[in-house]
């Protein structure tokens, strides 16, 4: 049983469209972190939320973090093929500089 | 050059041979990581270190060992490779303090035959 649950594992959506990954628990986190990786590549830090209830935008990309420290979604607007990738959540819940992953959700914009 | 850097970047070996992986950091973290990725699973800790004395197993450490070299190198060992730990595996490190980026390195394919 993962700690962190990603929702949905795997999401294609045409150029232009809209989507919203999850990333739900039952623990409490003082932050949570998204991070990107493409095929070849190490995963690559997005956004640290660290406030319940924060809301944070990076372009077209907005980060929400519950208002009880346990959840966060990840939007993305108008999405480019540039978006393509594996979406992961990833937070210590017992702040020991140990990060648990989510198992991510593979995104695929079509041109 | 790369902060992060692993060798091999791909790997095929047989059951039961011996494997190194090493990672090589310049971002001067103190806290190193080993995690292996399977589709799926996402990504799973098997050993962490602090500093150069301090070495800790993680949630899947049986049948890995690592060697922290220095404060920039740390090594992944597989003494006698079986096929189910054929996976990406990704070396990462970390800059002291919460909520802290951590940094990893591009990745080994290794497929155990």
């Amino acid at each position: 049983t993962q700690l962190l649950e990603q929702s949905p594992q795997f999401l294609s959506i045409q150029e232009g469209e809209n989507l919203t990954v999850y990333c739900n628990s039952s623990s409490v986190f003082s932050s949570l972190q998204w991070y990107r990786q493409e095929p070849g590549e190490g995963p690559v830090l997005l956004v640290t939320v660290v406030t319940g209830g924060e809301v944070k935008k990076l372009k077209r990309l907005t980060f929400q973090f519950g208002d009880a420290r346990k959840d966060s979604s990840l939007h993305i607007t108008a999405a480019q093929p540039g978006d393509t990738g594996l979406y992961l959540c990833a937070g210590d819940p017992a702040n020991d500089y140990k990060l648990s992953f989510g198992a991510g959700t593979t995104v695929t914009v079509r041109a | 050059d790369a902060d992060v850097t692993q060798t091999p970047r791909n790997r095929i070996t047989k059951t039961g041979k011996r494997i190194m992986l090493e990672c090589s950091q310049t971002k001067g973290h103190d806290r190193m990581y080993w995690y292996r990725q399977d589709p799926g699973l996402g990504l799973r800790l098997i050993y962490y270190s602090f500093d150069v004395k301090d070495i800790n197993k993680g949630e899947i450490s049986d049948g890995y060992s690592v060697s922290r070299q220095a404060q920039a190198k740390f090594s992944l060992s597989l003494e006698s490779a079986i096929p189910n730990q054929t996976a990406l595996y990704f070396c990462a490190t970390r800059a002291v303090g919460p909520g802290n980026e951590q940094f990893f390195g591009p990745g080994t394919r290794l497929t155990v035959l």
